[in-house]
C-alpha cells in the first residue's frame, strides 16, 4: 500500500507557485521522499528527491519537515505544461509504489 | 541519450496468443522494473529484478512472466492473453539504492481482443 496522501486535484493559475502537500506520517529513517509526475499516458517523469533536507532542482524545490512527516512540493513558475498527476512516494531500498496521486490542472 | 526504450509503442493482438514486449536500457542499472496502468488503479507493479537472473513478483504477476539473462534487457512475457490485461505497460529502471531515482519508458499500450 502507498504510504503516503495526497489531495486529489489541485488547480493553479498560470505563472504562479503551485505548492503540492503530501503527508507521510509513517516514514522510517531510511526511507526518501520522491515526486514524480505523469502527463497524459507519458511515462512516469522524475521531478525531484530527498532524504532530511530541502532541495532543489531546475524542475522544483522540495521542502520536508523537519518531523519529515509531510513535504511540500514547488514548482516556482506553473505553466500550462505543468498539467499532470503529480505523484508523492516514499522509498527505501524497496519497489516504487505509487498512489492515486494529485491532479494539478495549470489555467491560463 | 540515456533512456528506457520499450517496443512496441501499441499492439493489438487476441485472445491466447503469446506476445512478448521488450524492455532496454543503456544505462547500466541494476534494477528493472514492469508496471501496468489502468484506469481507477493507477500504476501498479508486475515484476521487478535487481539484477541479472534475479526477479521478484510484483503487486500484480499472475498471467506474466519475465526474464533477466542480460543486464540490460527486461522483456515481459504473456504466454496467453486475456482480454483483463488490456492496459498501458510502463519498464523503468534504476541503478541500486534507496536514494535512487527510477527512469521510465514511453509505454506500451495492449489490447487483448
Amino acid at each position: 500500500d502507498a504510504k503516503t496522501t495526497q489531495p486529489t486535484s489541485m488547480d493553479c493559475a498560470e505563472g504562479r507557485a503551485a505548492n503540492l502537500p503530501c503527508n507521510h506520517s509513517t516514514i522510517s529513517g531510511n526511507e526518501y521522499v520522491y515526486w514524480y509526475r505523469q502527463i497524459h499516458s507519458q511515462g512516469p517523469q522524475y521531478i525531484i528527491h530527498g532524504l532530511k533536507n530541502n532541495e532543489t532542482n531546475e524542475m522544483a524545490s522540495l521542502i520536508i519537515t523537519e518531523d519529515r512527516k509531510s513535504s511540500t512540493l514547488i514548482l516556482p513558475h506553473a505553466t500550462l505544461r505543468d498539467t499532470a498527476v503529480y505523484y508523492c512516494i516514499v522509498r527505501g531500498n524497496t519497489p516504487l509504489v505509487f498512489g492515486k496521486g494529485t491532479r494539478l490542472s495549470v489555467i491560463a | 541519450e540515456a533512456q528506457v526504450t520499450q517496443n512496441p509503442r501499441y499492439l493489438i493482438t487476441v485472445t491466447g496468443k503469446k506476445l512478448t514486449v521488450t524492455c532496454s536500457q543503456n544505462m547500466n542499472h541494476e534494477y528493472m522494473s514492469w508496471y501496468r496502468q489502468d484506469p481507477g488503479l493507477g500504476l501498479r507493479q508486475i515484476y521487478y529484478s535487481m539484477n541479472v537472473e534475479v526477479t521478484d513478483k510484483g503487486d500484480v504477476p499472475e498471467g506474466y512472466k519475465v526474464s533477466r539473462k542480460e543486464k540490460r534487457n527486461f522483456p515481459l512475457i504473456l504466454e496467453s492473453p486475456s482480454p483483463n490485461q488490456t492496459s498501458l505497460y510502463f519498464c523503468a529502471s534504476r541503478l541500486q539504492g534507496a536514494g535512487e531515482k527510477l527512469f521510465f519508458g514511453s509505454g506500451t499500450q495492449l489490447s487483448v481482443l
